[in-house]
């Protein structure tokens, strides 16, 4: 069983949907959650960090961790076009100063305008 | 401004030769990792280093190597060793006491 699972999609959403993105895992250790976007051709950039459960808002983000499930998601509202992108989530365990994170193989979104 | 360059954007090399990465970054962080993105692998880690002439390998280190004279460096080799070596190289680094890591714009690396 691999350490995280996130399904590659391609997710393809008309412009204004609520966009559900979601990872497993199966290494209970994890306690520090993170999502990048990655636009096409460019480095991952950071968008939300969250600590063991619970929600985190940020703008039309929101990132929701659920450890008793080993679940996480990452919801979008009001999606736009420039919305389109993979989508990564990254997780460790050990919290400041862990130096290693393991990755999802990300999910690539299509917000249609 | 603060951040990550790489350098060059893409890079195109004949099959034998050795190849080097620039990574430079101006954010005064110890943390430094070299990622290989390959489509449908996610990303893997090749080589980090937590501190000046410190380094460990990551997860697919043959063929690569790396080295860390000053903490705002942090060069892959690409070598001749590596057997398939096209692929999009990120390079990110991590300020202390965060989890987080932040990355360049990564190159590209076409073998030919």
């Amino acid at each position: 069983q691999k350490e995280v699972e996130q399904d590659p999609g391609p997710l393809s959403v008309p412009e204004g949907a609520i966009v559900s993105l979601n990872c497993t895992y199966s290494n209970s250790a994890f306690q520090y959650f993170m999502w990048y976007r990655q636009y096409s051709r460019k480095g991952p950039e950071l968008l939300m960090y969250t600590y063991s459960s619970g929600n985190k808002e940020d703008g039309r983000f929101t990132a929701q961790v659920d450890k008793s499930s080993k679940y996480i998601s990452l919801f979008i509202r009001d999606s736009q076009p420039s919305d389109s992108a993979t989508y990564l989530c990254a997780m460790s365990g050990t919290g400041a100063g862990s130096y290693q994170l393991t990755f999802g193989k990300g999910t690539k979104l299509s917000v249609i305008p | 401004d603060g951040g990550i360059t790489q350098s060059p954007k893409y890079l195109f090399r004949k099959e034998g030769q050795n190849v080097t990465l620039s990574c430079e970054q101006n954010l005064n962080h110890d943390a430094m990792y070299w990622y290989r993105q390959d489509p449908g692998q996610g990303l893997r880690l090749i080589y980090y280093s937590q501190i000046v002439n410190d380094f460990q390998k990551g997860d697919i280190a043959e063929g690569y190597s790396v080295s860390r004279e000053k903490k705002e460096s942090f060069p892959l080799t690409v070598t001749s060793a590596q057997k398939n070596p096209t692929a999009f190289y990120l390079c990110a680094s991590k300020p202390p006491n965060t989890d987080t890591q932040y990355f360049g714009p990564g190159t590209r690396l076409t073998v030919l």
